[in-house]
């Protein structure tokens, strides 16, 4: 397995443009999530779901952020507009059972928002 | 759910042992402690977790006090390709959990 698939590894805008991450997550993990990573919180969880559906949106910060799941094998965090604050490196992660200790993660998302 | 607390950096020799220490005061009875650590510009990996007894795995052991109050990561004889940002982090019933900034450890030649 190719591991989870995420796409753009960098990703370039200016403020009040859409953005689009997308992440594929390990076929057969039924658990997906996604994080960002700043120096000044570190790493924070913003949403996951299981069986596609969202179970726990409390960290996404804002209505500007949202996440989908269409499908097992994808997902997309979107933010509109954005903002310089957004800038960060955005992971997405799966699991099989949901628990910590199977978590594999993707190579991330570098996003700068000018 | 369980905040952890963490030093911020530690330095190690190679070869000798890493002692990574978390203190998770509030963590309640049902709560595991998960140990990750973060390779530079990488996702995190997972290295190992518990409940209550000391865990070993390839990887690193866990040493988990009594009152399950603190627990030690120990990486037994520490690489070059150790230094990386060790989170500790402890997951609710809830499915919530907090990842924090971590401990960077560095490994000296």
């Amino acid at each position: 397995d190719a591991g989870v698939i995420q796409s753009p590894r960098h990703e370039v805008t200016e403020m009040g443009q859409e953005v689009t991450l997308r992440c594929k997550p390990i076929s057969g993990h039924d658990y997906l999530f996604w994080y960002r990573q700043t120096m000044m919180r570190g790493l924070e969880l913003l949403i996951y779901f299981n069986n596609n559906v969202p179970i726990d949106d409390s960290g996404m910060p804002e209505d500007r952020f949202s996440a989908k799941m269409p499908n097992a094998s994808f997902s997309t965090l979107k933010i509109q507009p954005s903002e310089p604050r957004d800038s960060a490196v955005y992971f997405c992660a799966s699991s099989f059972s949901g628990l910590l200790t199977e978590q594999f993660f993707g190579p991330g998302t570098r996003l700068t928002v000018l | 759910d369980a905040k952890t607390t963490q030093p911020p950096s530690m330095d190690c020799a190679e070869g000798r042992a890493a002692n990574l220490p978390c203190n998770h005061s509030t963590i309640s009875g049902n709560e595991y402690v998960y140990w990750y650590r973060q390779i530079h510009s990488q996702g995190p990996q997972y290295i190992i977790h518990g409940l209550k007894n000391n865990e070993t795995n390839e990887m690193a052991s866990l040493i988990i006090t009594e009152d399950r109050k603190s627990s030690t990561l120990i990486l037994p004889h520490a690489t070059l390709r150790d230094t990386a940002v060790y989170y500790c982090l402890s997951r609710g019933t809830g499915n919530q959990f907090y990842f924090g900034t971590g401990t960077s450890l560095t490994v000296i030649p």
